[in-house]
This record gives structure tokens, sequence and C-alpha cells, in this order.
């Protein structure tokens, strides 16, 4: 079945540095591609999504990279900041049922060391 | 706040006995999403409803797991004689229906089954 995977479950880096995410994902047939973040205790808070029509996104100190030819998506957070400490999950549509309906990977783990 | 409301945030129960849980979407949302998180994995989803049709139902909602939406407002997800294994995060989402439209999660309701 389609599944959404993430190369490491925890990554460490020091507070101003960048931070990439990478995730892999199965289902060539996707074509919406979403970040989360995830603190303790609360649901998963939107960061950025993509189409696949796009290889390139960016936001406020975030971009979201999508290749298609290897099936894989990253995240870049520029300035990592201590409030940046979170568990991040990247998402997929897929086209099975329609409705947006995502599939989620197991998370990475951002530790921002001062 | 008019982001996604959970109630409770917290429920213990005993083995065998039935809980329900409520969801208020954004306001503005016709679509609706349950999922399920437990510790250190991605959020699996479970069902979404369209206004008040329930459109799609994953496998992993069993017999005893049963989720309404009566006026499509607001939704509830009942389980019935709750099992151990039923213990984890159940998240509520809600979102537009058209075009790509990214979900919005609230802070969840944790179930812990005893």
């Amino acid at each position: 079945g389609e599944s959404v995977g993430l190369h490491l479950p925890t990554l460490s880096v020091q507070e101003g540095d960048n931070s990439i995410i990478n995730c892999a994902y199965s289902n060539s047939a996707s074509d919406y591609f979403i970040w989360y973040k995830q603190e303790s205790g609360k649901g998963p808070q939107f960061i950025i999504d993509i189409r696949s029509n796009m290889d390139k996104r960016q936001g406020q100190r975030v971009t979201v990279l999508l290749n298609k030819t290897v099936k894989h998506l990253s995240l870049q957070i520029a300035a990592t900041q201590p409030g940046d400490s979170a568990v991040y999950f990247c998402a997929e549509n897929g086209v099975t049922g329609g409705g947006n309906k995502l599939t989620f990977g197991t998370g990475t783990q951002l530790k921002v060391e001062l | 706040d008019t982001g996604v409301s959970q109630d409770p945030r917290h429920k213990i129960t005993k083995r065998g006995q039935n809980v329900t849980f409520r969801c208020d979407p954004i306001s503005e949302h016709n679509r609706l999403y349950w999922y399920r998180q437990t510790l250190g994995q991605g959020p699996e989803f479970l069902t979404y409803f369209q206004n008040e049709a329930q459109l799609e139902k994953s496998r992993l909602l069993s017999d005893r797991f049963s989720a309404e939406r009566p006026k499509g407002s607001f939704s509830t997800l009942e389980i019935q004689r709750t099992e151990q294994g039923d213990s984890a995060m159940y998240l509520c989402a809600s979102s537009w229906s058209g075009g790509f439209s990214p979900l919005h999660f609230g802070n969840g309701t944790r179930l812990t089954v005893t």
C-alpha cells in the first residue's frame, strides 16, 4: 500500500543553523503534499503545502522542495529557533477516495540546541 | 479562538465502557475528518464527512466505532465497549472541499483505557 516515510527519526541542530528534514513518498499518484509541525500535547499544525505541479514553495523561514522523479520531499527551516523544536510530519493526499485524505509518515523529531 | 475545538482533552475510562468525543470544526469548512494517533506514530485516517454525509471510512474503524455529523457542523465519535488497544490520541480536522485545501487539526482528545 501507499506509505510516506522519513529518513531520520531525530535531527539535532544548533540554534541559528538551517534545518533540512527529508521525506520519501511511495504513491506516485499523489498530487498534494503538506508539512505539519506537532508540539507535545498538541495537534499537528499546518506549516506549508505544495502541489505536484511545483518544485519549490517558500513561506516565512520555510521552504518545501518536491522532487517527483525520486518521490522525495524536503522541508528547509532557515535560522532554526528553539521554538522550532517539535516533531515534523510530511503527508500526501494520494488519490484513493479523494477528499484530501492524508497519509502521514512517522515523523522526525527536531531538537534545537542552544 | 476560531480553530478546531475538541472536547474533552483527556478521557480515562475502564475497559468495556462507552466513550463519546466531540469536535467543532472551523465554521467555514464543510469537510471534517477523524484521525487516530498513537505514541511515536503519525496520525492515521479513520473517517471523513462532507457536510453531513460520511463519505469514507477506514478499515481501522471497527464496528465499535461510529461517527456522526448530524447537521453538518459539529461531529461526534463514539467508541463502544472500549478496549486497551483503543488508547490513543483522537484528532479531528477540518478543511474546505474546493481545490487543494490543507487540513487544520484540533488539539485532540487523549483516551486512556484502563
